[in-house]
């Protein structure tokens, strides 16, 4: 079985601080990881992916998150928030080595950036 | 590409009635998912093909719910008889493990249904 958690509902922060929106995981095999953000009345977009290698992963609009196995964490982090960076953000997991093609998803962390 | 396609983007229908939703995926994609999507239970999946077959539908809530794929361009996800607890946004999404490596999913834009 494969779970994510996503501790917060929502997130706020200020315009040019950094961000971080904490997720973990459970996977039986190798996590294969994923974030992936939600604007209003839109379908989700992908932003970025660990599957393995360096545990420092870079994505779309300035994006990186931390793969730590220790803590069994991806955190999505930014060093600047903008305004438009507010949206619905939705870490999932799948199991890499297993067959199926599966993601589970968290129930996602809202942000919103203060001007 | 126009990515994935879903129709219609808004329905609201009375309960009872019967509900077709339909999604055209990313041409080339071999796996193809159905998600709903609720304040309260957030993103679940519902069922999902791999090369049109039905590989899990552990998630399709009860028997009113059905999931087609007649072929590699479009599948249907039906409710008979619709309830307002199915009041919700569906999500189709695609993907290819040949095409995309590591299997990201592609969403489309959704479609919110209403039950009255």
């Amino acid at each position: 079985a494969q779970s994510v958690a996503q501790p917060e509902d929502q997130v706020n922060v200020a315009e040019g601080n950094p961000l971080t929106v904490k997720c973990t995981y459970s996977v039986s095999g190798n996590p294969y990881l994923f974030w992936y953000v939600q604007y209003p009345n839109r379908g989700l977009q992908f932003l970025l992916k660990y599957i393995t290698g360096d545990n420092l992963v870079k994505g779309s609009y300035g994006f990186e998150a931390e793969f730590n196995k220790s803590q069994t964490s991806f955190h999505l982090k930014k060093p600047s928030a903008l305004v438009s960076d507010s949206a619905l953000y939705f870490c999932a997991v799948r199991d890499g080595g297993a067959g199926s093609y599966q993601l589970t998803f968290g129930k996602g962390t809202k942000l919103s950036v203060i001007p | 590409d126009a990515g994935v396609i879903q129709s219609p983007r808004h329905e609201v229908t009375e309960m009872g009635q019967e509900v077709t939703l339909r999604c055209k995926p990313i041409s080339g994609h071999d796996y193809l998912f159905w998600y709903r999507q609720t304040m309260m239970r957030g993103l679940e999946l519902l069922i999902y093909f791999n090369n049109n077959v039905p590989i899990d539908d552990s998630g399709m809530p009860e028997d009113r719910f059905s999931a087609k794929m007649p072929n590699a361009s479009f599948s249907t996800l039906k409710i008979q008889p619709s309830e307002p607890r199915d009041s919700a946004v569906y999500f189709c999404a695609s993907s290819s493990r040949q095409v995309v490596p590591y299997n990201e999913q592609f969403f489309g834009p959704g479609t919110r249904l209403t039950v009255l």
